[in-house]
Formats: C-alpha cells, sequence, structure tokens
C-alpha cells in the first residue's frame, strides 16, 4: 500500500458527459502528479500541483483540468468525454517537487467511456 | 525532449534464468533514473532510483548502474522468480520533476 488512495476504482459513462476523479496524497506530501497510461500513448504525465499551485502541464486536453486543494487532495475533471479518453488515470505524490524524489503511485481509476 | 526506449517485451523467462531489460535515455541535464514495476491489476511501485552517474540502484535483487557515457540504465536480476512476473518501466526526471516513461516491458517468468 503507497498511502496514495484514488477514488473511484472504476468509472463508467458515456460520450459527452463529465467525470471527477479524487486522489488523496500520502501524508505530509506536497506533490500530486496525475498520469493515463492507455495502451497507445502508454504512461503519460498531465499536470503537477505542488502546495495548491499549478507546476507543469504535459499533455492534457484543454477539455480536462485539475485543482490541488488547501487539504492537499486533487481533483481531476474530465469533460466532454470522447471514447479515446477511456484509461487508466493514476495520481502520484512525492514530498517536494526535487527530481530525486520518489513518486509514490495510487491504485489508479480506470475510466470507460462508452 | 526527454525520451527513454526500453526494449520490446514480452520476455519470457525460466524460473532462476538470469534477466537484462535494456533501457536508453535522451535528456538535456543530469536527470534522475528510476526503475518502477506494475503487477497485474495495481498501480506502479518504485523497484530502484539512480540520482547521478555510476550510481546504482539496487532493491529486491534487481540491480541498475546509471551509465551517461552510454545514456543507458540497464535492469538487471541473476535468478528471477515466478514473483517478479510484471511490467517494468524504465523513466527518468529531467529538469523538471514530471517521470517520462519507456513503453515498458513485460515479464514472464514460467516454473
Amino acid at each position: 500500500d503507497s498511502g496514495v488512495t484514488q477514488t473511484p476504482k472504476h468509472l463508467i459513462t458515456a460520450t459527452g458527459q463529465r467525470v471527477t476523479l479524487r486522489c488523496s496524497p500520502r501524508s505530509g506530501d506536497l506533490s500530486v502528479y496525475w498520469y493515463q497510461q492507455s495502451l497507445d500513448q502508454g504512461l503519460q504525465f498531465l499536470i503537477h500541483y505542488y502546495n495548491g499551485e499549478e507546476r507543469a502541464k504535459g499533455n492534457i486536453l484543454e477539455r480536462f483540468s485539475a485543482q490541488q486543494f488547501p487539504d492537499l487532495h486533487s481533483e481531476l475533471n474530465l469533460s466532454s468525454l470522447e471514447l479515446g479518453d477511456s484509461a487508466l488515470y493514476f495520481c502520484a505524490s512525492s514530498a517536494r517537487d526535487r527530481t530525486y524524489n520518489e513518486q509514490f503511485f495510487g491504485p489508479g481509476t480506470r475510466l470507460t467511456v462508452l | 525532449g526527454n525520451s527513454v526506449t526500453q526494449m520490446e517485451g514480452p520476455v519470457t523467462l525460466s524460473e532462476e534464468a538470469f534477466l537484462t531489460i535494456n533501457c536508453t535515455y535522451t535528456a538535456t541535464g543530469y536527470p534522475s533514473l528510476f526503475w518502477y514495476v506494475q503487477y497485474p491489476g495495481e498501480g506502479l511501485q518504485l523497484l530502484l532510483k539512480a540520482t547521478k552517474a555510476d550510481d546504482k540502484g539496487s532493491n529486491k535483487g534487481f540491480e541498475a548502474t546509471y551509465r551517461k557515457e552510454t545514456t543507458s540504465f540497464h535492469l538487471e536480476k541473476g535468478s528471477v522468480q515466478v514473483s517478479d512476473s510484471a511490467v517494468y518501466f524504465c523513466a527518468l526526471t529531467g529538469t523538471a520533476s514530471k517521470l517520462t516513461f519507456g513503453t515498458g516491458t513485460r515479464l514472464q517468468v514460467t516454473l
């Protein structure tokens, strides 16, 4: 158990809908990262928050947004969903935002868009 | 930009065989290098890391050495077990702390 929790574990929805994925980092960790894992794209970085502030954006679509709240949990919002958004979404946390910091991964949310 | 190249899988080995999974990278500056493992139905777990040239990361019998001259970070284990069957990802962080992953290598160990 990494100490990072993600809810829900599975999500099945229809095209055009909006969903929210939730992540609670390990106790004391200030950084939260979101990654998408799909068969065709592999593991791709989406976005990084540090202590409530956005630090870096990767291959994140404009239909996607995220935030980190004062209690340090994070939410990833996916809207106008398309079939191609079906994937595993991982959240990871680390103590700080140093390049050598280990990132601890949650179990993931599997999103299926029908 | 940064990139990681891993050998294609799947790799199928008999128990107690020697394992090598090749990983090479392209990055500016001085990246930190990581191996993560993903067991079926689970998230990623850090297996080992190295943060500077010539560092050797090791854990659970797995080893990898940061070779700057060959831009490589190959994963090795002297004697694999059935329980090592999983997908292994090589990854790096460059000037930012986000991870850039390779495509993953599936390892299957048989009795």
